[in-house]
């Protein structure tokens, strides 16, 4: 079974730039989450989806983040402009059980953005 | 709010010696815990959990006991390998916030020969 996949692996860009990061989860699960990890630190929550549908995006900086999951499977993560703080590990994460207590997170390798 | 406390890094360990990181919470309730762990140039992935109080959870060779008393799930395993050497990252979720990933800080623990 294929894992979650996310790309591009690795990222520069200089300040104001967009970026825009993609995920396609495992097939069949219907959860979808985005991450960013900072140096040094865990994760922090941006956005769930259910399905096609934003249940959890209040950690998402909505003045320059946006997240699209077009027909409940992949999803792409933008950044427009980026800034120096968005320097950060950008990980995607799956689940096939909606958030249920107990579900296991499935996590790509994650895109390493930096932002000169 | 929720939220997870673990032992700083990084820890460096023997083969074969025994390995202890502490990871400690604050939630209301019953969250479940988690270990996950991140291997070098890999993403996270689930290492054990627990989902209620006095459950053991195991794998690899790893436990962690949920202690509602101490509000503890500490990692621990008997004898560490090389193959251990990894980011270990304690995590809750719970309810009361829509089963929301609370992760700590990571723990990077290498094992030499």
């Amino acid at each position: 079974e294929a894992g979650v996949v996310q790309s591009p692996r690795y990222k520069i860009i200089e300040k104001k730039q967009p970026v825009a990061f993609w995920c396609n989860p495992i097939s069949g699960h219907n959860t979808l989450y985005w991450y960013r990890q900072n140096l040094g630190q865990g994760p922090e929550l941006l956005i769930r989806y259910e399905n096609e549908e934003a249940v959890d995006d209040s950690q998402l900086p909505k003045d320059r983040f946006s997240a699209e999951r077009l027909k409940g499977v992949d999803s792409t993560l933008k950044i427009q402009p980026a800034e120096l703080g968005d320097s950060a590990v950008y990980l995607c994460a799956s689940s096939s059980g909606g958030a249920r207590l107990g579900e296991k997170l499935f996590f790509g390798s994650g895109t390493q953005l930096s932002v000169l | 709010g929720d939220s997870v406390t673990q032992m700083e890094g990084p820890v460096t360990l023997s083969e074969e010696a025994f390995l202890t990181i502490n990871c400690t919470y604050t939630a209301t309730g019953y969250p479940s815990l988690f270990w996950y762990v991140q291997y070098p140039g890999e993403g996270l992935q689930l290492l054990l959990k627990a989902t209620k109080a006095d459950d053991k959870g195991s794998n690899k060779g790893f436990e962690a006991t949920y202690r509602k008393e101490t509000t503890s799930f500490h990692l621990e395993k008997g004898s560490v390998q090389v193959s251990d050497s990894a980011v270990y990252f304690c995590a809750l979720s719970h309810s009361n916030t829509g089963n929301q990933f609370y992760f700590g800080t990571g723990t990077s623990l290498t094992v030499i020969p």
